[in-house]
């Protein structure tokens, strides 16, 4: 199973661009690179998934460089609601669930 | 994106009694659905992965005595904690895979947990 590593916690404010890096050395070939949002009480919610090179939605942007032993994902300008705990999870897509290991996250606060 | 419901939302009950909760795929099949729990200010730490139509495999240190699960369908899997103490109390989550490709990226959908406190 692959191993992420990322900052325990984040500070920010409201309106600057927030990226949060993990780092995964044992990446596999076949993994993907998946993160997810949770706020308290909830159930995490996917954000973004990518292979290689750089993946970008209406939400945030990831970005891999060529080795894959690490992975960044950026939110552009955050608000007081991105307040959550960031999970950046490794696998095979084919067996996701049993291969996801959700380490501590990052724990990112906006602050006005 | 798929929706995963997951009920109850929030339960109370009394130390020996047992709790069912609910995890259905609304909208897609899911051949396979998992079941954590969390700890306040804790990470997510899978405790069964259930298929349906067999046994579901439990994480170590996991009691399947303890935790039932079954996933009679495709579309639903329910967690028994059975004999509920108050250490069983915490935040229990659902996810299931979807059978086929249905979102480019999303494979894996999350319930939005159940909060389990036992008097």
């Amino acid at each position: 199973l692959a191993k992420t590593t990322q900052p325990i916690s984040m500070d920010s404010y409201e309106g600057q661009e927030v990226n949060i890096t993990c780092s995964h050395n044992n990446i596999a070939t076949n993994d993907y690179i998946t993160w997810y949002q949770q706020f308290p009480s909830q159930g995490p919610r996917f954000i973004i998934q990518g292979y290689k090179t750089k993946v970008t939605n209406e939400v945030a942007s990831l970005f891999i460089p060529a080795d894959r032993k690490s992975s960044t994902l950026s939110l552009p300008r955050v608000s007081l609601s991105d307040t959550a705990v960031y999970y950046c999870l490794v696998g095979d897509p084919d067996n996701y669930g049993q291969n996801f290991v959700f380490g501590p996250g990052t724990r990112l606060s906006v602050l006005p | 994106g798929a929706v995963v419901s997951q009920h109850p939302s929030r339960v109370i009950c009394k130390s020996g009694t047992s709790v069912k909760i609910e995890c259905r795929s609304l909208d897609f099949q899911a051949t396979t659905m998992f079941w954590y729990r969390q700890f306040p200010k804790q990470s997510l730490m899978l405790m069964a992965t259930s298929n349906e139509g067999s046994k579901a495999t439990y994480e170590q240190g996991v009691e399947k005595d303890k935790f039932l699960i079954n996933h009679a369908s495709l579309t639903l899997s329910t967690l028994t904690v059975t004999s509920a103490h108050p250490e069983d109390s915490s935040f229990y989550i659902c996810s299931a895979r979807a059978l086929s490709d249905r979102d480019a990226n999303e494979k894996l959908f999350f319930g939005s947990g159940t909060q389990l406190s036992v008097l």
